[in-house]
Protein backbone atom coordinates (compact mmCIF):
# COMPACT_ATOMS: atom_id res chain seq x y z
CA UNK A 1 0.00 0.00 0.00
CA UNK A 2 0.86 3.76 -0.42
CA UNK A 3 3.24 4.80 2.26
CA UNK A 4 5.07 8.36 3.51
CA UNK A 5 8.47 8.68 4.98
CA UNK A 6 9.43 11.79 7.08
CA UNK A 7 12.69 12.43 8.79
CA UNK A 8 12.61 12.22 12.47
CA UNK A 9 12.02 15.54 14.75
CA UNK A 10 12.12 17.38 17.00
CA UNK A 11 14.14 20.26 14.37
CA UNK A 12 15.80 22.97 15.97
CA UNK A 13 16.50 25.54 14.05
CA UNK A 14 17.45 29.48 15.30
CA UNK A 15 15.38 32.22 13.42
CA UNK A 16 17.03 32.91 10.31
CA UNK A 17 17.91 29.10 9.29
CA UNK A 18 17.54 27.17 6.15
CA UNK A 19 15.02 24.82 6.90
CA UNK A 20 14.84 21.27 5.30
CA UNK A 21 11.89 18.46 5.97
CA UNK A 22 12.88 15.35 4.21
CA UNK A 23 9.99 13.56 2.64
CA UNK A 24 9.94 10.66 0.53
CA UNK A 25 6.77 8.88 -0.43
CA UNK A 26 5.68 4.92 -2.08
CA UNK A 27 2.50 4.90 -4.20
CA UNK A 28 0.80 2.89 -6.87
CA UNK A 29 -0.01 4.76 -9.98
CA UNK A 30 0.94 8.81 -9.68
CA UNK A 31 -0.23 10.87 -6.40
CA UNK A 32 -0.56 13.99 -5.47
CA UNK A 33 1.44 15.24 -3.15
CA UNK A 34 0.79 17.72 0.07
CA UNK A 35 2.58 19.35 3.00
CA UNK A 36 0.13 20.24 5.69
CA UNK A 37 0.83 22.16 8.71
CA UNK A 38 -0.94 21.58 12.43
CA UNK A 39 -0.33 24.50 15.01
CA UNK A 40 -0.76 22.95 18.84
CA UNK A 41 -4.68 22.28 19.39
CA UNK A 42 -5.70 22.98 16.05
CA UNK A 43 -6.86 20.99 13.15
CA UNK A 44 -4.26 20.72 9.67
CA UNK A 45 -3.76 23.47 7.28
CA UNK A 46 -2.69 23.01 4.15
CA UNK A 47 0.63 24.83 3.47
CA UNK A 48 1.54 23.36 -0.15
CA UNK A 49 0.57 21.22 -2.74
CA UNK A 50 1.86 19.58 -6.22
CA UNK A 51 -0.09 17.46 -8.81
CA UNK A 52 2.48 16.11 -10.98
CA UNK A 53 6.30 15.05 -11.65
CA UNK A 54 8.67 18.53 -11.79
CA UNK A 55 5.47 20.75 -10.36
CA UNK A 56 6.63 23.19 -7.70
CA UNK A 57 4.04 23.76 -4.48
CA UNK A 58 5.07 27.21 -2.30
CA UNK A 59 3.42 29.14 0.02
CA UNK A 60 4.42 31.60 2.86
CA UNK A 61 8.20 31.15 2.02
CA UNK A 62 7.99 27.21 2.21
CA UNK A 63 8.86 25.26 -1.11
CA UNK A 64 8.24 21.47 -2.11
CA UNK A 65 9.10 20.15 -5.79
CA UNK A 66 7.55 16.95 -6.83
CA UNK A 67 10.35 14.49 -7.82
CA UNK A 68 9.02 11.24 -9.43
CA UNK A 69 12.52 9.90 -10.15
CA UNK A 70 13.68 10.12 -6.31
CA UNK A 71 10.13 9.77 -5.34
CA UNK A 72 10.72 12.93 -2.93
CA UNK A 73 8.30 16.26 -1.83
CA UNK A 74 11.39 17.76 0.85
CA UNK A 75 10.16 21.08 2.00
CA UNK A 76 12.43 23.82 2.20
CA UNK A 77 12.43 27.61 3.71
CA UNK A 78 14.90 29.79 3.22
CA UNK A 79 14.84 31.72 6.48
CA UNK A 80 12.80 30.37 9.11
CA UNK A 81 10.73 32.71 11.86
CA UNK A 82 9.60 31.69 15.40
CA UNK A 83 5.70 31.53 14.25
CA UNK A 84 6.80 29.01 11.59
CA UNK A 85 7.17 26.46 14.92
CA UNK A 86 4.67 23.70 14.45
CA UNK A 87 4.41 19.69 13.37
CA UNK A 88 4.49 19.70 9.32
CA UNK A 89 3.29 16.62 7.79
CA UNK A 90 3.67 14.98 4.40
CA UNK A 91 0.75 13.54 2.70
CA UNK A 92 0.11 11.69 -0.71
CA UNK A 93 -3.26 11.14 -2.23
CA UNK A 94 -4.39 8.86 -4.61
CA UNK A 95 -7.85 8.98 -6.38
CA UNK A 96 -7.85 5.33 -6.41
CA UNK A 97 -7.76 5.00 -2.53
CA UNK A 98 -9.44 8.31 -2.10
CA UNK A 99 -7.22 9.13 0.83
CA UNK A 100 -4.42 10.69 2.15
CA UNK A 101 -2.17 8.90 3.75
CA UNK A 102 0.13 10.76 5.65
CA UNK A 103 3.97 10.81 7.07
CA UNK A 104 4.33 11.08 10.92
CA UNK A 105 5.23 14.40 11.40
CA UNK A 106 8.30 16.57 12.17
CA UNK A 107 8.05 19.19 14.76
CA UNK A 108 9.73 22.07 14.09
CA UNK A 109 10.92 24.46 16.96
CA UNK A 110 12.28 27.95 16.04
CA UNK A 111 14.21 30.20 18.30
CA UNK A 112 15.44 33.63 18.55
CA UNK B 1 -16.77 31.70 4.05
CA UNK B 2 -16.88 29.10 6.88
CA UNK B 3 -14.30 26.38 6.55
CA UNK B 4 -14.80 23.23 7.85
CA UNK B 5 -16.57 23.08 11.39
CA UNK B 6 -16.69 20.36 14.34
CA UNK B 7 -18.24 19.59 17.22
CA UNK B 8 -17.89 18.89 19.92
CA UNK B 9 -14.34 19.96 20.20
CA UNK B 10 -13.70 17.77 23.16
CA UNK B 11 -15.21 14.69 24.95
CA UNK B 12 -14.91 12.51 27.63
CA UNK B 13 -16.46 8.83 27.50
CA UNK B 14 -15.68 5.64 29.40
CA UNK B 15 -15.31 2.43 28.07
CA UNK B 16 -18.25 0.46 26.69
CA UNK B 17 -19.88 3.85 25.69
CA UNK B 18 -20.71 5.44 22.35
CA UNK B 19 -20.05 8.71 20.76
CA UNK B 20 -21.12 10.45 17.67
CA UNK B 21 -19.09 13.30 16.46
CA UNK B 22 -19.93 15.66 13.94
CA UNK B 23 -18.73 17.24 11.01
CA UNK B 24 -19.84 20.80 8.58
CA UNK B 25 -17.79 20.08 5.38
CA UNK B 26 -16.54 23.58 3.67
CA UNK B 27 -19.32 25.45 1.54
CA UNK B 28 -19.33 23.79 -1.76
CA UNK B 29 -17.77 20.78 -0.96
CA UNK B 30 -19.59 17.22 -1.16
CA UNK B 31 -17.39 15.06 0.40
CA UNK B 32 -16.32 14.56 3.78
CA UNK B 33 -13.18 12.26 4.98
CA UNK B 34 -12.54 11.08 8.94
CA UNK B 35 -9.10 10.58 10.22
CA UNK B 36 -7.71 9.64 13.51
CA UNK B 37 -4.60 11.34 15.09
CA UNK B 38 -3.32 9.38 18.02
CA UNK B 39 -0.86 11.20 19.97
CA UNK B 40 2.23 12.08 18.53
CA UNK B 41 1.05 10.41 15.14
CA UNK B 42 0.19 11.28 11.73
CA UNK B 43 -3.25 11.02 11.07
CA UNK B 44 -5.15 7.67 9.75
CA UNK B 45 -7.68 7.41 7.23
CA UNK B 46 -10.97 6.37 9.07
CA UNK B 47 -13.65 6.64 5.84
CA UNK B 48 -14.76 8.50 3.30
CA UNK B 49 -18.31 9.50 2.23
CA UNK B 50 -19.90 11.02 -1.59
CA UNK B 51 -22.68 11.15 -1.74
CA UNK B 52 -24.35 10.00 1.24
CA UNK B 53 -22.72 6.37 0.11
CA UNK B 54 -19.22 5.20 2.39
CA UNK B 55 -16.73 5.04 -1.09
CA UNK B 56 -13.77 3.61 0.78
CA UNK B 57 -12.86 2.75 4.31
CA UNK B 58 -9.19 2.31 5.85
CA UNK B 59 -8.48 -0.53 8.42
CA UNK B 60 -10.61 0.41 11.44
CA UNK B 61 -13.07 -2.44 12.79
CA UNK B 62 -17.07 -2.21 12.00
CA UNK B 63 -17.78 -0.13 15.94
CA UNK B 64 -16.40 2.50 13.53
CA UNK B 65 -19.39 4.03 11.80
CA UNK B 66 -20.81 6.71 9.44
CA UNK B 67 -23.19 8.95 7.96
CA UNK B 68 -23.46 11.62 5.44
CA UNK B 69 -26.58 13.62 5.12
CA UNK B 70 -28.27 15.66 2.14
CA UNK B 71 -26.41 18.69 2.94
CA UNK B 72 -23.20 17.05 2.93
CA UNK B 73 -22.74 17.17 6.56
CA UNK B 74 -21.25 13.95 8.08
CA UNK B 75 -21.98 12.09 11.78
CA UNK B 76 -18.83 9.42 12.85
CA UNK B 77 -20.27 7.03 15.14
CA UNK B 78 -17.76 5.06 17.69
CA UNK B 79 -19.23 1.68 19.65
CA UNK B 80 -18.19 0.01 22.39
CA UNK B 81 -14.92 2.50 23.10
CA UNK B 82 -12.13 1.33 24.42
CA UNK B 83 -9.21 3.41 25.69
CA UNK B 84 -7.38 3.27 22.39
CA UNK B 85 -9.55 4.63 20.34
CA UNK B 86 -8.88 8.08 22.62
CA UNK B 87 -7.46 10.39 19.34
CA UNK B 88 -8.14 13.77 17.98
CA UNK B 89 -10.57 12.63 15.37
CA UNK B 90 -10.35 15.03 12.59
CA UNK B 91 -12.88 15.54 9.60
CA UNK B 92 -11.67 16.95 6.26
CA UNK B 93 -13.83 17.94 3.26
CA UNK B 94 -13.05 18.47 -0.39
CA UNK B 95 -14.63 18.38 -3.65
CA UNK B 96 -15.87 15.08 -5.15
CA UNK B 97 -12.84 13.69 -3.90
CA UNK B 98 -10.59 13.97 -6.79
CA UNK B 99 -6.73 13.89 -6.22
CA UNK B 100 -6.47 17.56 -7.30
CA UNK B 101 -8.93 18.86 -5.01
CA UNK B 102 -7.13 19.27 -1.56
CA UNK B 103 -8.62 18.47 1.46
CA UNK B 104 -9.43 20.66 4.30
CA UNK B 105 -9.42 20.29 7.52
CA UNK B 106 -11.64 21.26 10.62
CA UNK B 107 -9.83 21.53 13.95
CA UNK B 108 -10.82 17.88 14.93
CA UNK B 109 -12.63 16.40 18.21
CA UNK B 110 -10.68 15.13 20.78
CA UNK B 111 -11.89 12.28 22.55
CA UNK B 112 -10.63 10.73 25.48
CA UNK B 113 -11.72 7.48 27.09
CA UNK B 114 -11.46 7.14 30.80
Amino acid sequence: GDSVTQMEGPVTLSEEAFLTINCTYTATGYPSLFWYVQYPGEGLQLLLKATKADDKGSNKGFEATYRKETTSFHLEKGSVQVSDSAVYFCASYTGTASKLTFGTGTRLQVTL
Amino acid sequence: DAGVTQSPTHLIKTRGQQVTLRCSPKSGHDTVSWYQQALGQGPQFIFQYYEEEERQRGNFPDRFSGHQFPNYSSELNVNALLLGDSALYLCASSLDGTKNQPQHFGDGTRLSIL
